[in-house]
């Protein structure tokens, strides 16, 4: 069973500077997608990024970029220039199959300081 | 855009009650989802439906079981609610590997 691991519960960045969101899974497929989703304090859950395996460029959304490694099955978020509003629960998610079933870990808490 | 609702944001049952929660989705999406949300566990998926009237167990089907009888609504039902079920419960629906997320429904069983 493919499995996803966040290693960091909490994570806090003061505005404007940049943090790095740690995300590995376990899979044996070779054909699958990975997500980052954002959750807001009371908000809905929201799709940040997502990452085709079989693409070598990693995927690029304005502030956020991730860092695809295949082979070491790590899959990070970089957030750039880091907002208020960036604060949130994030979730690394990983795809496969038709039927769309997403895994995902346990999430990271981001905190922004002023 | 596409909007997943959920019937209830709060709502708080006795221990034995049969719960109902409704989502509704309107961009005609065939796959559908209902997870719990819980601190330090992440999403787990309960069920899922990938067409009217079909279904399958998730990680976590124990204790609940769902009904599809129209495209655009999948409903989860507690069928005795006990104390441990008390959870954030998350309906999604899915559109080429994307899925977009209800506001979900925070659900206390005393």
């Amino acid at each position: 069973a493919q499995t996803v691991t966040q290693s960091q519960p909490e994570m806090s960045v003061q505005e404007a500077e940049t943090v790095t969101l740690s995300c590995t899974y376990d899979t044996s497929e070779s054909d699958y997608y990975l997500f980052w989703y954002k959750q807001p304090p009371s908000r809905q859950m929201i799709l940040v990024i997502r990452q085709e395996a079989y693409k070598q460029q990693n995927a690029t959304e304005n502030r956020f970029s991730v860092n695809f490694q295949k082979a070491a099955k790590s899959f990070s978020l970089k957030i750039s220039d880091s907002q208020l509003g960036d604060a949130a629960m994030y979730f690394c998610a990983y795809l496969t199959g038709t039927a769309s079933k997403l895994t995902f870990g346990t999430g990271t808490r981001l905190q922004v300081t002023l | 855009d596409v909007k997943v609702t959920q019937s209830s944001r709060y709502l708080v049952k006795r221990t034995g009650e049969k719960v109902f929660l409704e989502c509704v989705q309107d961009m005609d999406h065939e796959n559908m989802f209902w997870y719990r949300q819980d601190p330090g566990l992440g999403l787990r998926l309960i069920y899922f439906s990938y067409d009217v009237k079909m279904k399958e167990k998730g990680d976590i089907p124990e204790g609940y079981s769902v009904s599809r009888e129209k495209k655009e609504r999948f409903s989860l039902i507690l069928e005795s609610a006990s104390t441990n079920q008390t959870s954030m419960y998350l309906c999604a629906s899915t559109i080429r590997g994307e899925q977009f997320f209800g506001p979900g429904t925070r659900l206390t069983v005393l």
